[in-house]
């Protein structure tokens, strides 16, 4: 089965830089999502990590590291409408297609 | 492309009701999944299907049932509701290219049960 953790919640400021971590513990890895998620609203699609490293796409980076089951969701030149839900979700090699979400970081971003 | 469509939006049902949850893609997707997501929590994966025809249950499939009868829908039955089905669902479809997966969310479908 899957396991996996991330802050609760985390207060930032406008034009600042964040970091959201998410760890897990997985029989059988096969990449790991990122997805904002405003209230009220679907989650939409941030990131795909499948090897270790770090991927950059805009003000957002995502990296993983396989071998120790981290990965971390970096938002950089915060701004007032990041103020989301950031969810963590890793899938499964051995059911293909199968992902487990993290409960969620609620990302305040203050003036 | 209206990408991933839910029907209903918002449903209230009387416990023992039946209902079914309709989710339709036009991007030619292969995945398809349902999630339920209760306040202040992850989404929990309740049944997805890796093609036509083919399903399969995922953490939480107690009381729900799934077909895929044709590629671009995926349905979610409720047989007789319950309380505790209270939630939004959210269906979702992927794709996977050179080994990087895209996943897209439906706007999600409000149920109360009473």
């Amino acid at each position: 089965g899957q396991n996996i953790d991330q802050p609760t919640e985390m207060t930032a400021t406008e034009g600042a830089i964040v970091q959201i971590n998410c760890t897990y513990q997985t029989s059988g890895f096969n990449g790991l999502f990122w997805y904002q998620q405003h209230a009220g609203e679907a989650p939409t699609f941030l990131s795909y990590n499948v090897l270790d490293g770090l991927e950059e796409k805009g003000r957002f980076s995502s990296f993983l590291s396989r071998s120790k089951g981290y990965s971390y969701l970096l938002l950089k030149e915060l701004q007032m409408k990041d103020s989301a839900s950031y969810l963590c979700a890793v899938r499964d090699r051995t059911n293909a297609g199968k992902s487990t979400f993290g409960d969620g970081t609620t990302l305040t971003v203050k003036p | 492309n209206a990408g991933v469509t839910q029907t209903p939006k918002f449903r209230v049902l009387k416990t023992g009701q039946s209902m079914t949850l309709l989710c339709a893609q036009d991007m030619n997707h292969e995945y398809m999944y349902w999630y339920r997501q209760d306040p202040g929590m992850g989404l929990r994966l309740i049944h997805y299907s890796v093609g036509e025809g083919t399903t399969a249950k995922g953490e939480v499939p107690d009381g729900y049932n799934v077909s895929r009868l044709k590629k671009q829908n995926f349905l979610l039955g409720l047989e007789s509701a319950a309380p505790s089905q209270t939630s939004v669902y959210f269906c979702a479809s992927s794709y996977s290219r050179q080994g990087k997966e895209t996943q897209y969310f439906g706007p999600g479908t409000r149920l109360l049960v009473l």
